[in-house]
């Protein structure tokens, strides 16, 4: 079974500021990962996906993630925010069983 | 391009009254999901489709039903709505189990007096 842990249910940052959202994880296979932004009254829209090539992932709106393997983490990075990015965030895992497990969300506010 | 399209939006339902959520894909996904979210829980899943044909239970069945109609559909029935079920419901497709990243419709938000 797989689970995922996101440290922070509010973050708060200011325009311009680097937005950091951490992701932890556990899996009993090697895990797909995935971050999930959401806009209110919006569905959810894939960020970025991570399946085993590089550590190391660029997704869309400049955000990229960095998977680590020795401490279960896939955490969410932006230098630079911007007004649009507020919405709220979720990490989610895969053992390729079909099913992904997500995380609780965390919700960003930018400060002008 | 559609993508993934959830009817309706939103419903207001008495208790032990029965509604079906309508899903449908348009991209040759094979499989489908349903998923309900409630605030500080993130999304839990309540059946999935792996294929045509086949459904499975997730984590909090019970309550619910689903029918994989065709490839581009899937439903979810509430039988006898209780006021637990108040959720914002969102149906999801891919193209294979678990790798690609789920597409997700707009949601249908429901709530149960």
């Amino acid at each position: 079974a797989q689970s995922v842990t996101q440290l922070g249910s509010h973050v708060s940052v200011s325009e311009g500021a680097l937005v950091l959202l951490r992701c932890n994880y556990s899996s009993s296979v090697p895990p797909y990962l995935f971050w999930y932004v959401q806009y209110p009254n919006q569905g959810l829209q894939l960020l970025l996906k991570y399946t085993s090539a590089a550590t190391l992932v660029k997704g869309i709106n400049g955000f990229e993630a960095e998977f680590k393997k020795s401490e279960t983490s896939f955490h969410l990075t932006k230098p630079s925010a911007h007004m649009s990015d507020a919405a709220e965030y979720f990490c989610a895992v895969s053992a390729n069983d079909y099913k992904l497990s997500f995380g609780a969300g965390t919700t960003v506010t930018v400060r002008a | 391009n559609a993508g993934v399209t959830q009817t309706p939006k939103f419903q207001v339902l008495k208790t032990g009254q029965s509604m079906t959520l309508q899903c449908a894909q348009d991209m040759n996904h094979n499989s489908m999901y349903w998923y309900r979210q409630d605030p500080g829980m993130g999304l839990r899943l309540i059946y999935y489709s792996a294929s045509e044909g086949t459904t499975d239970k997730g984590e909090v069945p019970n309550g619910y039903n689903v029918s994989r109609l065709n490839k581009r559909e899937f439903s979810l029935r509430l039988e006898s709505a209780a006021p637990s079920q108040t959720s914002v419901y969102f149906c999801a497709s891919e193209e294979t189990g678990g790798r690609d990243g789920y597409t997700f419709g707009s949601g249908t938000r429901l709530t149960v007096v």
